[in-house]
């Protein structure tokens, strides 16, 4: 079983929310972790987005908009990526990573499609 | 303006070797911990290595280790990623990545084939 599970796709409507999950293997508490965020847009290289443990330690990227912004859900083990007021230019992959056991491990990717 | 510029990927027959620069400008490199990540064709992000500020404290992925040497000269501003062995399998886009990955260079194609 991967460390970090992402679902391969999510679809959503121009100014709806949109909700990506990031959910780490079971024996890993994700209350323990760091979860940061990337976007990449096709044919572009990744893009620091966010990296989320609690709503006293996170931090948004530099230039990204609020209505991007992370959370968790401890009941089933995941970090979340929210973003609301969905835009066509916000269609891209989204990666989620942690830092765990001496090395960086990344999810598989979400890829978003505004329609 | 935090720049990081890779170079010194090609094409390479399977078992020969490369070695990737990084040039960073913009931020006091010294001061930062780095990496490679790598990209496949139409595939996600894998983490290769890391290296510490001072370059002491080193890590690779498990489908590398052995293989790769990542190194770093903090007078130049330089990233390094000496790869040896390569495979089929190596073949990817290789990224430069500051720290937490906040920032990310353009990358540099290695491709693995005979």
């Amino acid at each position: 079983q991967p460390v970090l599970t992402q679902p391969t796709s999510l679809s959503a409507s121009p100014g709806a929310s949109a909700r990506f999950t990031c959910t780490l293997r079971s024996g890993i508490n994700v209350g323990a972790y760091r979860i940061y965020w990337y976007q990449q847009k096709s044919g572009s290289l990744p893009r620091y987005l966010l990296k989320y443990k609690s709503d006293s330690d996170k931090q948004q990227g530099s230039g990204v908009p609020s209505r991007f912004s992370g959370s968790k859900d401890a009941s089933t083990n995941a970090g979340l990526l929210l973003i609301s007021g969905l835009q066509s230019e916000d269609e891209a992959d989204y990666y989620c990573a942690i830092w765990y056991s001496s090395t960086w491990v990344f999810g598989g990717g979400t890829k978003l499609t505004v329609l | 303006e935090v720049q990081l510029v890779e170079s010194g990927g090609g094409l390479v027959q399977p078992g020969g070797s490369l070695r990737l620069s990084c040039a960073a400008s913009g931020f006091t490199f010294s001061s930062y911990d780095m990496n490679w990540v790598r990209q496949a064709p139409g595939k996600g992000l894998e983490w290769v290595s890391y290296i510490g500020s001072s370059g002491t404290t080193i890590f690779y992925a498990d489908s590398v280790k052995g293989r790769f040497t990542i190194s770093r000269d903090n007078a130049k501003n330089s990233l390094y990623l000496q790869m040896n062995s390569l495979r089929a399998e190596d073949t990817a886009l290789y990224y430069c990545t500051r720290d937490r990955h906040d920032y990310w260079g353009q990358g540099t194609l290695v491709t693995v084939s005979s």
